[in-house]
């Protein structure tokens, strides 16, 4: 089955600042790539996604890379806001040839973003 | 627009008492529905999915059950909780596509505390 890794559980910021949020996945077959915002208390939310037959898509001072030769997915955020402190999540989808659990979304365990002032 | 709700959003529990998580979905139809369990500091472990009224799938081995009694309409269920089933649960949905390639929106989530 497919796993999921984080490379840092957390990571400070100053405001303004970019931030940079990494996730490697291992199966090079997985075809769909989501990144999920959680604030404290409260459910995901989804923030972009991006497939396996893109490399980069951007979103409203987020872009997403996906390096699809080393399997490794990132998360940039632009002039990092104070709003923007949460926990992270990169979701793999398993691959498209696959089913039942194996096609489900399998989550990293997270990064906790805190902005510094 | 589609909204999710879960209730209760917390809940506080005696070990071998019942336990019922609704989930319900508005404004689409047939969704993918899913629970997830998410312990302290941890990530996201799917317990059940369905693609459709009475369709369940279990993935992990456990006291919990899910049922689907109408189409947007998802609970989680157990006869005696544990200790261990403390945690904070996720409920999901997405529309399928031919790819698979769909997002999955959560709800506010339930945080359950077994003591």
């Amino acid at each position: 089955g497919e796993s999921v890794g984080l490379h840092l559980p957390t990571l400070s910021v100053q405001e303004g600042d970019n931030s940079i949020i990494n996730c490697a996945y291992s199966n090079s077959a997985s075809d769909y790539f989501i990144w999920y915002k959680q604030e404290s208390g409260k459910g995901p939310q989804f923030i972009i996604d991006i497939r396996s037959n893109m490399d980069k898509r951007q979103g409203q001072r987020v872009t997403v890379l996906l390096n699809k030769t080393v399997k490794h997915l990132s998360l940039q955020i632009a002039a990092t806001q104070p709003g923007d402190s949460a926990v992270y999540f990169c979701a793999v989808k398993g691959p498209a040839f696959s089913s039942g659990s194996a096609r489900q979304l399998t989550f990293g365990s997270g990064t906790q973003l805190t902005v510094l002032p | 627009s589609q909204t999710i709700h879960q209730w209760p959003a917390t809940l506080v529990q005696p070990v071998g008492s019942p336990l019922s998580l609704e989930c319900t979905v508005e404004g689409t139809s047939n969704p993918n529905l899913y629970w997830y369990r998410q312990a302290a500091g941890r990530g996201l472990q799917l317990l059940f999915y369905s693609v459709g009224i009475g369709q369940i799938s279990s993935e992990v081995p456990q006291n919990l059950s899910a049922s689907r009694p109408q189409d947007r309409q998802f609970i989680l269920s157990s006869k005696k909780l544990l200790l261990s089933d403390s945690g904070f649960y996720l409920c999901a949905w997405s529309l399928g596509s031919p790819g698979g390639q769909e997002t999955q929106y959560f709800g506010p989530g339930t945080r359950l505390l077994v003591l």
